[in-house]
């Protein structure tokens, strides 16, 4: 089993559309719990970033945290076109120090449709 | 959040050559991370990199064949050597951010024929 499980989909939503999106995982020592927005041809960028189970809200975008299932969602209320792009969950296990590493998942491509 | 640009944005290179990819930050960084993004596969963080020490590779990836500099705090180098066609791939720097994120940048897109 990989530490990170994320359905790559693609999964395609007409725009108004509540989209969600998951990851689970097995390592318990996960403590923080981001997702990146990749659009084409670009590099991830940082869209949520959490450390704690329950809701965390940024506007449209809503992430949510279930340590007890080792489960993370993304939410996207109100879906527009620009949001389609790949979504990709990464976890942290902070090894402390100076040393750390992001796990990944593979990413779930999502398209908006006008 | 840091601005990050690497060079070459892509390139096309030939079987048993060598590419090295420049990754330049607009501020001081205390790491700088190398990862490759193949189809269909989750990003992989080949290496850390430090300034001042020798970087740190994760497992299945070895020194010979991804050497990195870090001179200072704002570049890094990844050379990817010895190429063959599974190096084809998207390469990406980036950087620490706050709390414990990364930042990172466009990317390389490498084919190798």
């Amino acid at each position: 089993q990989k530490e990170v499980e994320q359905d790559p989909g693609p999964l395609s939503v007409p725009e108004g559309a509540i989209v969600s999106l998951n990851c689970t995982y097995s390592n318990s020592a996960f403590q923080y719990f981001m997702w990146y927005r990749q659009y084409s041809r670009k590099g991830p960028e940082l869209l949520m970033y959490t450390y704690s189970s329950g809701n965390k809200e940024d506007g449209r975008f809503t992430a949510q945290v279930d340590k007890s299932s080792k489960y993370i969602s993304l939410f996207i209320r109100d879906s527009q076109p620009s949001d389609s792009a790949t979504y990709l969950c990464a976890m942290l296990e902070n090894s402390g120090g100076s040393n750390y590493k992001l796990t990944f998942g593979k990413g779930t491509l999502l398209t908006v449709n006008p | 959040s840091a601005v990050i640009s690497q060079k070459p944005s892509r390139d096309i290179c030939q079987r048993g050559t060598s590419l090295t990819i420049q990754c330049q930050v607009d501020s001081q960084v205390t790491m700088m991370f190398w990862y490759r993004q193949q189809p269909g596969q989750s990003l992989t963080l080949i290496a850390t990199a430090n300034q001042g020490s020798e970087a740190t590779y994760e497992s299945g990836f070895v020194i010979d064949k991804f050497p990195i500099s870090r001179p200072n705090l704002t570049f890094s180098t990844l050379t990817v050597s010895n190429m063959s066609p599974e190096d084809s791939s998207i390469y990406l720097c980036s950087v620490d951010g706050f709390t414990d994120t990364q930042y990172f940048g466009p990317g390389t897109r490498l084919t190798v024929l």
